[in-house]
């Protein structure tokens, strides 16, 4: 089976600096990926993690350890529009993406 | 291009009615993903087809179906439908990779189904 957490809420301030983290334990694991869902929207894509690492794409970042189970979304600059749900899913072998429950992150000014 | 496509965007049913979503995929794309999205519980995967099979399922009873046509648009049923079954469904579409492995999904919009 899968076991994928993440904190459930998280609140920031506009131009702070938040890290999500998740972490995971699951077999036949291929990569992790970051999705960011608006409230009554789609969730749309944000990273897809293969290999052990940090990577960069403008303010935001996606970290990944393999041997830890482990990733994180850090967000840099913060905006208003950056209030969003923030979902871990993991890519395994065979199967759909499995998500993790989401975090909501509220910024405030 | 035109993204994934849901239809109704809305549906309210009553308890042990049957309802009906569809899902057209990005062209092209010939996977098709089924999420149910209750409050408080994340996405839960249904069902993925690919190439007109079913290639995976969730953990739903089987009053949870689907199916997938030559064209790669997709529809899911839901019988004898429980009133916790009041949740946003979204469909996802994806090329699958040479080897098999995900590639990333596109969402639709998603049916707010509400079992009264």
């Amino acid at each position: 089976g899968q076991n994928i957490d993440q904190p459930t809420e998280m609140t920031a301030t506009e131009g702070a600096i938040v890290q999500i983290n998740c972490t995971y334990q699951t077999s036949g694991f291929n990569g992790l990926f970051w999705y960011q869902q608006h409230a009554g929207e789609a969730p749309t894509f944000l990273s897809y993690n293969v290999l052990d690492g940090l990577e960069e794409k403008g303010r935001f970042s996606s970290f990944l350890s393999r041997s830890k189970g482990y990733s994180y979304l850090l967000l840099k600059e913060l905006q208003m529009k950056d209030s969003a749900s923030y979902l871990c899913a993991v890519d395994q072998a065979g199967t759909a993406l499995i998500f993790g429950k989401g975090t909501t992150l509220s910024v405030s000014s | 291009e035109a993204g994934v496509t849901q239809s109704p965007t809305h549906l309210i049913k009553t308890r042990g009615q049957q309802a009906t979503l569809r899902c057209s995929p990005i062209s092209g794309h010939t996977s098709v993903y089924w999420y149910q999205q209750a409050l408080g519980l994340g996405l839960q995967f249904l069902l993925w087809y690919d190439e007109g099979e079913e290639r995976n399922r969730g953990n739903f009873p089987p009053r949870f179906s689907g199916r997938q046509f030559p064209n790669y648009s997709s529809e899911l049923n839901v019988n004898a439908l429980e009133l916790e079954d009041s949740a946003l469904y979204l469909c996802a579409s994806s090329l699958v990779g040479a080897d098999g492995d995900n590639e990333k999904l596109f969402f639709g919009s998603g049916t707010q189904l509400s079992v009264l």
